[in-house]
């Protein structure tokens, strides 16, 4: 059984702060690293796909880092906005393999 | 922009009762998923499909699953006998090859009573 973990589960930010969180997984047959966000109501949708190690992507205001060798990727929001309020996903697959393990999220709630 | 639909979006049916829960994924995907989520829960992994047949599934998809891609553009998950513990919201989603993300539906919510 993957152990895909997030950390911490929940989080509450000022608006206009920022923050960041944590996804870690197994170091080992690391193919690819996901990042999802999901709002309430709606479906997920994808952040970005982390596949090197050393690898940081950004897009806008959100941006997240990669480190296979230890098995952790950091998500970071700068600048927090009510928009910004939703459940964060990690998503690791394995070399080899097709099905992606979700963690149990980080649901952000960003207070206006 | 091209997306995934899913239908129903709200399913009630009653234990032991047959469901079948309907998906078309974006048309030049190749990689088909479903996905689960009981409330509360984190989301768990139920089937892959890639050319025309299983590529994975977990160990919820017993033999009271089923998946199918009956004429090149639906995707659907049956469930053959519900149980009570087969209530969740369940995701169908596409790919295409290689590092692509997947492309979800908006979920249908599936309540066994």
């Amino acid at each position: 059984i993957l152990n895909v973990e997030q950390s911490p589960q929940s989080l509450h930010v000022q608006e206009g702060d920022s923050t960041n969180f944590t996804c870690s997984f197994p170091s080992s047959n690391f193919y690819a690293l996901h990042w999802y966000r999901w709002e309430t109501a709606k479906s997920p949708e994808a952040l970005f796909v982390m596949t090197l190690n050393g690898d940081e992507k950004k897009k806008g205001r959100i941006s997240a880092t990669l480190n296979t060798k230890e098995g952790y990727s950091y998500l970071y929001i700068k600048g927090s906005q009510p928009e910004d309020s939703a459940t964060y996903l990690c998503a690791f697959i394995g070399f080899g393999n097709e099905k992606l393990t979700f963690g149990t999220g980080t649901r952000l709630t960003i207070i206006p | 922009e091209p997306e995934v639909t899913q239908t129903p979006s709200h399913q009630v049916t009653q234990m032991g009762q047959e469901v079948i829960l309907r998906c078309v994924p974006i048309s030049n995907h190749l990689y088909f998923y479903w996905y689960r989520q009981i409330l509360g829960q984190k989301v768990e992994f139920l089937v892959s499909f890639y050319n025309n047949e299983i590529s994975e599934k977990s160990e919820i998809f017993d033999d009271q699953f089923s998946v199918e891609r009956p004429d090149g553009s639906n995707f659907t998950l049956k469930i053959r006998s519900t149980k009570l513990e087969d209530s969740a919201m369940y995701f169908c989603a596409s790919r295409s090859a290689g590092n692509s993300p997947l492309h979800f539906g908006n979920g249908t919510r599936l309540t066994v009573t």
